[in-house]
């Protein structure tokens, strides 16, 4: 098992639509989850972190965390074509000391 | 704030030289830094992780006497990659973690290596 899944997609939602890209772990240690995006032949970009469980709101952006089903959740609300990006989960891994583990990403695709 | 540089953004070199990137963190400290590979359509790879006055750690799988990693300050890590070959030819992104708000890992804008 992969210690950090996410569906690859593509997810395509239409413009104004909530966009919600979700993402397991492994590790039931894990304390901090992160939420990163990237542009085609750019780096990622951090856009949200979250440790507690709950939701987190910030703008537009929302990371919901269970971690009794170790799953974290990102939802993008009025989802604008300048979203369309991979959007990855990063989580720490704690038998991989204070290492980020990165899932492989899920691309989005916002169609106008 | 939160930012890493990278210098520089883009080399083209012959096969067989040494290139050598550098990380920058510019308004923080960054008690460590970390070396990432992206090929095409790939996910990002860990090459090593680097922290300020000591030895970097590889990734199993990284040859460390090709991929020289330096981490001479708390704002400064470099990464040579020495007699480079075309398949060394990649996007290559390094990021720092923030020595008072540890658990955040900030990117550099990227380097992209095309070796010929």
């Amino acid at each position: 098992q992969k210690e950090v899944e996410q569906n690859s997609g593509p997810l395509s939602v239409p413009e104004g639509a909530i966009a919600s890209l979700n993402c397991t772990y492994s590790d039931r240690g894990s304390q901090s989850f992160f939420w990163y995006r990237q542009y085609s032949g750019k780096s990622p970009e951090l856009i949200m972190s979250i440790y507690s469980n709950g939701d987190k709101e910030d703008g537009r952006f929302t990371a919901q965390l269970n971690k009794a089903s170790q799953y974290v959740s990102l939802l993008i609300r009025d989802s604008q074509p300048s979203d369309s990006a991979t959007y990855l989960c990063a989580v720490n891994i704690l038998e991989y000391g204070n290492k980020l583990v990165f899932g492989a990403g899920t691309i989005l695709r916002v169609k106008s | 704030g939160a930012v890493v540089s990278q210098h520089p953004s883009w080399v083209i070199c012959k096969s067989g030289t040494s290139v050598k990137i550098e990380c920058r963190s510019l308004d923080f400290q960054a008690t460590t830094m970390f070396w990432y590979r992206q090929f095409p359509k790939q996910s990002l790879m860990l090459m090593a992780t680097s922290n300020e006055g000591s030895k970097a750690t590889y990734e199993q799988g990284v040859e460390k006497d090709k991929f020289l990693i330096n981490h001479a300050s708390l704002t400064l890590s470099t990464l040579t990659v020495t007699s480079a070959h075309p398949e060394d030819s990649s996007f290559y992104i390094c990021s720092a973690r923030d020595r008072v708000f540890d658990n955040e890992q900030f990117f550099g804008p990227g380097t992209r290596l095309t070796v010929l």
